[in-house]
This record gives C-alpha cells, sequence and structure tokens, in this order.
C-alpha cells in the first residue's frame, strides 16, 4: 500500500489563485520526490528533495521538505490553467523504486 | 523521439486472454520499473531491472504476471489468464543510476499501455 498520504484529494481554484499540496508520513522519508500528470498523461518529473528544511523553488512552484523529513509541500502561486493535473509526491527508496502518493487533483477555472 | 516507449497503448482483451505489453527504454539507461495506475490513484510499482536483472518484484505481481529484460534493452510484461481487476493503465519508466556519484534517480515514464480486460 502507498506509505505517503497526499491532502487533499482535490483543488478547484480560479486562475490566480495560490494551490498547496502536502505530503505526510508516518515515518522519516530518506527523499521525496515530486511529479506533474496531465490530464491523460504521464508522470512528468518536477524535483527531488533530500535534506531536513530544504526549500527548492522552479518559477512558480514552491517545494519544501519538513525539518523532521516526514512531510513535503508542493505551493504554486497565482495558478495559471496550464498547471491543471495531478500532483504526486513518492518516496524513493533502494533501487530508485518509487513509492507514490495517491496525488493531489488541481483544477483551474479561468 | 528518445524517450520512453510503450506499446500497445490500448488493448482490449476478454476475461483468460493473454497480454503482453512492450517497453523501450531511454537508450542509455540501466534501470527498467514496470508500473500499474489505476483511476484516481498514484503508480503503484511492480518490478524493477538493472539491466537484464529482475531486481525486485512486487507482492502484488501475482504469478499470472511475468517480465522480462533479456538483453537489457527492452522489457516485456506478460499477463497471463487476465482477470477484469488486471484493467489499468501499465506504465514502464527507465532511469540512470551510476554508484559514486549524485543523481536524482528521476524517472523517465512512457505514455503507458491501457489494459480493459471485459
Amino acid at each position: 500500500g502507498q506509505q505517503v498520504m497526499q491532502i487533499p484529494q482535490y483543488q478547484h481554484v480560479q486562475e490566480g489563485e495560490d494551490f498547496t499540496t502536502y505530503c505526510n508520513s508516518s515515518t522519516t522519508l530518506s527523499n521525496i520526490q515530486w511529479y506533474k500528470q496531465r490530464p491523460g498523461g504521464h508522470p512528468v518529473f518536477l524535483i527531488q528533495l533530500v535534506k531536513s528544511g530544504e526549500v527548492k523553488k522552479q518559477k512558480r512552484l514552491t517545494f519544501q521538505f519538513g525539518e523532521a523529513k516526514k512531510n513535503s509541500s508542493l505551493h504554486i502561486t497565482a495558478t495559471q490553467t496550464t498547471d491543471v493535473g495531478t500532483y504526486f509526491c513518492a518516496e524513493k527508496k533502494y533501487g530508485n523504486k518509487l513509492v507514490f502518493g495517491a496525488g493531489t487533483i488541481l483544477r483551474v477555472k479561468s | 523521439d528518445t524517450g520512453v516507449s510503450q506499446n500497445p497503448r490500448h488493448k482490449i482483451t476478454k476475461r483468460g486472454q493473454n497480454v503482453t505489453f512492450r517497453c523501450d527504454p531511454i537508450s542509455e539507461h540501466n534501470r527498467l520499473y514496470w508500473y500499474r495506475q489505476t483511476l484516481g490513484q498514484g503508480p503503484e510499482f511492480l518490478t524493477y531491472f538493472q539491466n537484464e536483472a529482475q531486481l525486485e518484484k512486487s507482492r502484488l505481481l501475482s504469478d499470472r504476471f511475468s517480465a522480462e529484460r533479456p538483453k537489457g534493452s527492452f522489457s516485456t510484461l506478460e499477463i497471463q489468464r487476465t482477470e477484469q481487476g488486471d484493467s489499468a493503465m501499465y506504465l514502464c519508466a527507465s532511469s540512470f543510476t551510476f554508484w559514486g556519484q549524485g543523481s536524482t534517480g528521476e524517472l523517465f515514464f512512457g505514455e503507458g499501455s491501457r489494459l480493459t480486460v471485459l
């Protein structure tokens, strides 16, 4: 079963509003990766976080890894219609095997 | 296109039939993974190869499932005696991992093979 929990399951925002998805684990994560899957598409890698308290930015996207390495978040500032899709967090295990969360579906109203 | 290629993209079959999916990874990638994804869920790990060696199989992978990567390049996933519960998207991914240096271990996914079992 999936060992990382994502919330919310679904979010519908007005274009220009911010969006945040959270990834939580009951155990310490060695690292976390984030992927985006467009409707009808395949998962595409966004970023990897490894260090406690790490924060990384990609344009309007901000990724954080918690101090205890048990949670992570993805924040999108001023959403655009191109941000539509499902955002997954995943813990990378040995062998680069990924254990994915269930994802957060983002819909953007223009 | 030098991305991960999967075929067929769609397969509709009757319960009890066998199906086979093929994955061609990015050529220089030494690791290849199979995942299964159902609606509203994240991809679930099935198995992975390093070169031609199958290093891990999930408990999700029943005896009806078999995967091969005979020459360390393309891979096949065969499902025997399909059941309706096998209906899902089967995703292949590849990555390049080498010892001694950091890498993200980023997975590159193919477009998937959607299986519908009637």
